[in-house]
């Protein structure tokens, strides 16, 4: 399987600033999901991005997929207390196969 | 509708102990993936059971085992523990279209303790 790397792997934050993620891998892929894990808690799925350039918006969080399909970025804009936890990019493959990315652990000061 | 449940919610073995957790997917599905996540780490899959076979596997020992019943329910067996196999385990399930994936859907995990 392919290996997606994430950066930052800590980014705290002051509450109403912006945070961004990046999902970064040497070879093209098929597709990618980003999840979310709250602290003590499981993953939770957020977003399937699968065409090159794609572009997702939920509220607050945008998802982009790059056009070479290598990379992809997760921006929260105006951070909440409700944001943090760690989120994760995966790579799927062959069909239903999940490889997750270190996941970037995000805290926000109040 | 009830999501992905597992069992037990916290276990403490000892090492060269045996251990099963259980899991019972989403209702709907007919995959289920395991994953151990260490602490501070992603979930790395250990394998997929879909049709009651073991489809796909991870880099993990044999030591890892499982199984899948017809209710599509699956098993995770790790014998002779090691401190090192202290860990999340997590269950996924999903759909098994053959097609574009779908997404998991995690269970809350079983804290495995190894002393």
């Amino acid at each position: 399987g392919q290996q997606v790397m994430q950066i930052p792997q800590y980014q705290h934050v002051q509450e109403g600033e912006d945070f961004t993620t990046y999902c970064n891998s040497s070879t093209t892929l098929s597709n990618i999901q980003w999840y979310k894990q709250r602290p003590g808690g499981h993953p939770v799925f957020l977003i399937q991005l699968v065409k090159s350039g794609e572009v997702k918006k939920q509220k607050r969080l945008t998802f982009q997929f790059g056009e070479a399909k290598k990379n992809s970025s997760l921006h929260i804009t105006a951070t909440q207390t409700t944001d943090v936890g760690t989120y994760f990019c995966a790579e799927i493959y062959n069909f239903n196969k999940f490889y997750f990315g270190s996941g970037t652990k995000l805290n926000v000061k109040p | 509708d009830a999501g992905v449940t597992q069992s037990p919610t916290h276990l403490i073995k000892t090492r060269g102990q045996q251990v099963t957790l259980r899991c019972s997917p989403k209702s709907g599905h007919d995959t289920v993936s395991w994953y151990q996540q260490a602490l501070g780490q992603g979930p790395q899959f250990i394998f997929q059971y879909y049709e009651e076979e073991e489809r796909q596997r991870g880099n993990f020992p044999d030591r890892f085992s499982g199984h899948q019943f017809p209710n599509y329910s699956s098993e995770l067996n790790v014998n002779a523990l090691l401190l090192g196999d202290s860990a999340l385990y997590l269950c996924a399930s999903s759909l098994g279209t053959g097609a574009l994936a779908t997404e998991a859907f995690f269970g809350q995990g079983t804290r495995l303790t190894v002393v």
